[in-house]
């Protein structure tokens, strides 16, 4: 089955610079990313997904690369702010009948 | 509003004793999830439900069963917990398992089995 890998566990930034997450996938068949963010203590919630039609998404700061040759996509935060540090899940499916498959998380630290 | 809620927030439970996780939702979803979140493991899928009675396993049933009685409510049942089976644990919910779509997730329940 799928597998989803994110290589940094945790990221550091300081406030105003970018920070890039990255995440690899293996089922060829993927077709829908999404990501989540995970608050200090709290639940996850949606901020951004992507579907295999197009390599590029932007949300206000938020902008997911897709790279489908290389099965890897990546999330871009810029002008990073205190309120975005989180642990950040990327996940992968298909466009259906295939539940997300979740990759570890990454903790991303936005320093003042 | 849209909102996947869970009960307890909090649970101790001694190995060996039984354990009911509820959780509803509002948003007239057809599909249900459950999820375990470890350190250093994400989340990992416990069981599915595409609809009332119709449950399928995830990545890591073992140990766990489902109910899904109501379209709005789906209950994960541990029979005589172990104490491997401490973690914290999301109820998800989705529009239809036909097109991908956002998962919205429930506050997690943490249970601690002594």
């Amino acid at each position: 089955g799928e597998k989803v890998e994110q290589h940094e566990s945790t990221l550091s930034v300081r406030e105003g610079d970018s920070a890039v997450i990255n995440c690899t996938y293996t089922d060829t068949a993927s077709s829908y990313f999404p990501w989540y963010k995970q608050e200090a203590g709290k639940s996850l919630h949606f901020v951004i997904d992507i579907r295999s039609n197009v390599d590029r998404k932007q949300s206000q700061r938020l902008t997911v690369l897709l790279d489908k040759k290389a099965k890897r996509f990546s999330l871009h935060i810029t002008a990073t702010q205190p309120e975005d540090s989180a642990i950040y899940f990327c996940a992968a499916s298909m466009n259906s009948g295939t539940y997300q498959r979740f990759g570890t998380g990454t903790k991303l630290q936005v320093v003042p | 509003d849209m909102k996947v809620t869970q009960m307890p927030r909090y649970l101790i439970k001694r190995m060996g004793e039984n354990v009911l996780l509820e959780c509803g939702q509002d948003m007239s979803h057809e599909t249900m999830y459950w999820y375990r979140q470890d350190p250093g493991l994400g989340l990992q899928l416990i069981y599915i439900s595409y609809d009332v009675d119709s449950n399928s396993e995830g990545d890591i049933p073992k140990g766990y069963r489902v109910s899904r009685k109501k379209r709005e409510h789906f209950s994960l049942i541990l029979d005589s917990a172990k104490t491997n089976q401490t973690s914290v644990y999301f109820c998800a919910s989705s529009r239809d398992f036909s097109s991908a779509e956002t998962l919205y997730f429930g506050s997690g329940t943490r249970l601690t089995v002594l």
